[in-house]
């Protein structure tokens, strides 16, 4: 079975402040998709790294995957009210044949306050 | 393009009942998946529909079941409800099948009494 494990669970931060969460794994993916939860609503998709060190940046976020792919982190610079939510990685495997899994993390709930 | 539209959004049922709920992926998508969203256990894989083909199945009870169409829409059918059931049910769309880029629609919060 392959399970992520994030951290933290919670995280209430000032508005301004830097921040980063984790997701870890004794398992190898192929590619890890971060999403972000806002209540009420299903995760939107932020990124999806397929490299092992691969770096990418949306704005004020950057995206890490690990040199081994069983791990990633994802830096919030500046964190803004607006970042509220529920952080999602997920990480894809092949289950057998040409059969791909997905499997979420429980997730990292942000809280920026203003 | 209109995203993934779940119906219906919220739904109250009764222990032993049943319940279908309703899925319909982004244009042009031909994988369906679902998933179960609860605060202990977070976000858990149901199955996933291709081509309306079961392509993976999560580790659920059989009462948990689904098919999917030939326009893509696809439904999700939990019988004999039990109270743990009570969930957010998010259906998630994909243009190829696997771990490819998944749109979420908003859910359907099932509470069961």
């Amino acid at each position: 079975t392959q399970l992520l494990e994030q951290s933290p669970q919670f995280l209430s931060i000032q508005e301004g402040e830097n921040l980063t969460v984790y997701c870890n794994s004794s398992s190898v993916f192929s590619s890890l998709q971060w999403y972000r939860q806002e209540p009420g609503e299903g995760p939107v998709l932020l990124v999806t790294v397929v490299t092992g060190g691969e770096v990418k940046k949306l704005k004020r976020l950057t995206f890490q995957f690990g040199d081994a792919r069983k791990d990633s982190s994802l830096h919030i610079t500046a964190a803004q009210p607006g970042d509220t939510g529920l952080y999602l990685c997920a990480g894809g495997f092949n289950s057998g044949g040409s059969n791909y899994k997905l499997t979420f993390g429980k997730g990292t709930l942000l809280t920026v306050n203003p | 393009k209109a995203g993934v539209t779940q119906t219906p959004r919220y739904l109250i049922k009764t222990r032993g009942q049943q319940v279908t709920l309703s899925c319909s992926p982004i244009s042009g998508h031909r994988s369906v998946s679902w998933y179960q969203q609860t605060p202990g256990q977070g976000l858990q894989f149901l199955f996933e529909y291709f081509s309306e083909t079961q392509r993976n199945k999560g580790n659920f009870p059989g009462r948990f079941s689904g098919r999917q169409f030939s326009n893509s829409r696809s439904e999700m059918n939990v019988s004999t409800l039990e109270l743990g059931d009570s969930a957010l049910y998010l259906c998630a769309s994909s243009f190829g099948s696997g771990p490819s880029e998944q749109y979420f629609g908003p859910g359907t919060r099932l509470t069961v009494t």
